[in-house]
């Protein structure tokens, strides 16, 4: 059974900075692309970001470029967004999605985890 | 960006009836075209990729169509338990970008 496991998110003033993780399970990690997806309280969907399977390509939301770095480690199944220079607009659950179904949808999602920047 | 448009923003609807959603695409997606339901309190859940296959799972009262722009999500016979927002997504171009969602109630 696939499996993403968020955690890492907390209150967190502005300026400063948040490493989420999503421990992968039940699937071969190493040879998916990941993304991360977040909702603010009450809005949408917001695509945050895209790593390739081996880290080679990476993209970001213009929201967040220059800010937030998504990363992996494949050996501890493992994905990262470090987030820095908060700011309140940021405060949103954070979920990692998987492709599945040979597209490009998501088919599976983590439960997420919630960032609050607040002071 | 490839904006995507949902309409209506709200649907009430009787259990029992058909709820027609609709997601409009600023340029052309081909037909990389997603619906994921999300239930309050839940992460979504994906019900439709390539605008009209279903995921593993779903039932088959709901139903995709469309390619290019215009696409559409038909629940055919509503149940309570499908009391959701539900988000068209397209993933042809970067960034994936979310329509603003369909929040559907049961009347």
């Amino acid at each position: 059974e696939v499996q993403l496991v968020e955690s890492g998110g907390g209150l967190v003033q502005p300026g400063g900075s948040l490493r989420l993780s999503c421990a992968a399970s039940g699937f071969s990690f190493s040879t998916y692309s990941m993304n991360w997806v977040r909702q603010a309280p009450g809005k949408g969907l917001e695509w945050v970001s895209y790593i390739s399977s081996n880290s080679s390509t990476i993209y970001y939301a213009e929201s967040v470029k220059g800010r937030f770095t998504i990363s992996r480690d494949n050996a501890r199944n493992s994905l990262y967004l470090q987030i820095n220079s908060l700011r309140a607009e940021d405060t949103a659950v954070y979920y990692c999605a998987r492709p599945g179904y040979g597209s490009g949808s998501y088919g599976y999602w983590g439960q997420g985890t919630l960032v609050t920047v607040s002071s | 960006e490839i904006v995507m448009t949902q309409s209506p923003a709200t649907l009430s609807v009787s259990p029992g009836e058909r709820a027609t959603l609709s997601c409009r695409a600023s340029q052309s997606v081909r037909s990389n075209l997603a619906w994921y339901q999300q239930k309050p309190g839940q992460a979504p859940r994906l019900l439709i990729y390539a605008a009209s296959t279903r995921a593993t799972g779903i039932p088959d009262r709901f139903s995709g169509s469309g390619s290019g722009t215009e696409f559409t999500l038909t629940i055919s016979s509503l149940q309570s338990e499908d009391l959701a927002v539900y988000y068209c997504q397209q993933y042809n171009n970067w960034p994936h970008s979310f329509g603003q969602g369909t929040n559907l109630e049961i009347k």
